[in-house]
């Protein structure tokens, strides 16, 4: 069975600096991997989803990676800022399904 | 505006009582998806279909039902065998390009609450 994890569950930083938030999952047979952004009381928003064959993907500040190996994956910040505020999920696709981690709620300080 | 629609935002069950949840999407979309997901948790999948009058159990679907009449509707319906029903429900859709699974698109949400 599937299992993803998420570490830190947590994380406070302040305003510009870079951050990696970090992804695991046990069985690497997956067809792609994504990251979502949830706001409080919100649905998710997909940021970037990494095809198995890829190693990574970027949009504008973020930047994903993806070692299917070792079943590991991070999303890195740049110049983090205050509306980067959110609980971030990666989530990896099997058959049929997305399997979630259960996420990182990250806070930027002004 | 393509997206996917969930109502009602807030909803109260009582005791005994069958509610359903609706979520549409225009889309396009042939799969949609039901999740449940409580305080501080990621989100577990309920339900899902991937064609109009096909679905499949997830990983907890004791005490939901759902059914897929047209494409662009999936309701979801928490009787009252589900017995701690309070969450907050997730629909979301997604489509197939070539073979490649395309990223999941999310309604906003139900919050069910028990009075």
């Amino acid at each position: 069975k599937q299992e993803v994890t998420q570490i830190p569950a947590a994380l406070s930083v302040p305003e510009g600096e870079n951050l990696v938030l970090n992804c695991s999952f046990t069985d690497s047979a997956i067809y792609n991997l994504q990251w979502f952004r949830q706001d409080p009381g919100k649905g998710l928003t997909s940021l970037l989803l990494i095809q198995s064959s890829q190693r990574e993907q970027t949009s504008g500040r973020l930047n994903a990676s993806l070692d299917k190996s070792s079943g590991r994956s991070t999303l890195y910040i740049a110049a983090s800022q205050p509306g980067d505020s959110a609980t971030y999920l990666c989530a990896v696709q099997g058959a049929q399904k997305l399997v979630f981690g259960q996420g990182t709620r990250l806070t930027i300080n002004p | 505006d393509g997206g996917i629609t969930q109502s009602p935002k807030y909803l109260f069950r009582k005791e005994g009582q069958n509610v359903t949840l609706s979520c549409e999407q225009n889309l396009n979309h042939d799969a949609m998806y039901w999740y449940r997901q409580d305080p501080g948790q990621g989100l577990r999948l309920i339900y899902y279909s991937q064609i109009v009058n096909d679905f499949q159990k997830g990983d907890i679907a004791e005490g939901y039902s759902v059914s897929r009449e047209k494409k662009e509707s999936f309701p979801l319906t928490v009787t009252s065998a589900q017995k701690n029903p309070t969450a907050f429900y997730l629909c979301a859709s997604s489509g197939v390009t070539r073979g490649l699974y395309q990223p999941q698109h999310f309604g906003d949400g139900t919050r069910l609450s028990i009075l």
